[in-house]
């Protein structure tokens, strides 16, 4: 599969700030995408995920935006508390293919 | 609900050496997955069971690896001889119904080859 990639490899928010990562895929053919979180030692864990046929899908405190257009997926995080400090993955598969396809991630680190 | 686990949690060996890893995926996913991430680059798919099946096998470097799933319930990567470019962390994954829920992952095993 072709690789999916990140805009940012680092971002620093303030505590209580909005974060927003991104991330740009280059498989049109893809139709599924999903964030993860991945703390340090530990394994991916599952935040969110949306499917092509929708531009937009809430979470508890994180939305997920699909702009199939431009090919490009971000995470939004309301209110980031410094729990939600780890480095954040996005993913795609494409239609019929059940392979994930990871960006290199982005460290977010909250500032108390 | 137990998670996925995975088992050692770190390795090291030597170059030339056989390693075992170990997944129990979450108890009822018939999908299981092997994905590893070495030093530096992506988080990249090695291959995908449904129950005993190897479903899809394409990400696998090469002959030196052999994954198994016996009886559908865990599975074990073997990598034999290990070579220094196999070092890394090794995810395991599982999920319930195919393309219908998300990937859940082990913490993974880092290996270590020396």
């Amino acid at each position: 599969g072709e690789s999916v990639g990140l805009h940012l490899p680092t971002l620093s928010v303030q505590e209580g700030d909005n974060s927003i990562i991104n991330c740009a895929y280059s498989n049109s053919a893809s139709d599924y995408f999903i964030w993860y979180k991945q703390e340090s030692g530990k394994g991916p864990q599952f935040i969110i995920d949306i499917r092509s046929n929708m531009d937009k899908r809430q979470g508890q405190r994180v939305t997920v935006l699909l702009n199939k257009t431009v090919k490009h997926l971000s995470l939004q995080i309301a209110a980031t508390q410094p729990g939600d400090s780890a480095v954040y993955f996005c993913g795609d598969s494409g239609a019929g293919s059940y392979q994930l396809t990871f960006g290199k991630g982005t460290k977010l680190s909250v500032i108390p | 609900e137990a998670g996925v686990t995975q088992f050692p949690s770190h390795s090291v060996i030597e170059k030339g050496q056989t390693v075992t890893l170990r997944c129990d995926p979450i108890s009822g996913h018939d999908n299981l997955y092997w994905y590893r991430r070495v030093m530096g680059k992506e988080i990249k798919f090695l291959l995908h069971f449904v129950k005993e099946s190897k479903q899809d096998e394409s990400g696998m470097p090469n002959n030196r690896f052999l994954a198994e799933r016996t009886g559908g319930t865990y599975s074990t990567l073997k990598v034999q001889p290990a070579e220094l470019e196999d070092s890394g962390v090794y995810f395991c994954a599982s999920s319930f119904t195919l393309g219908d829920s998300p990937l859940h992952f082990g913490n993974g095993t880092r290996l270590t080859v020396t």
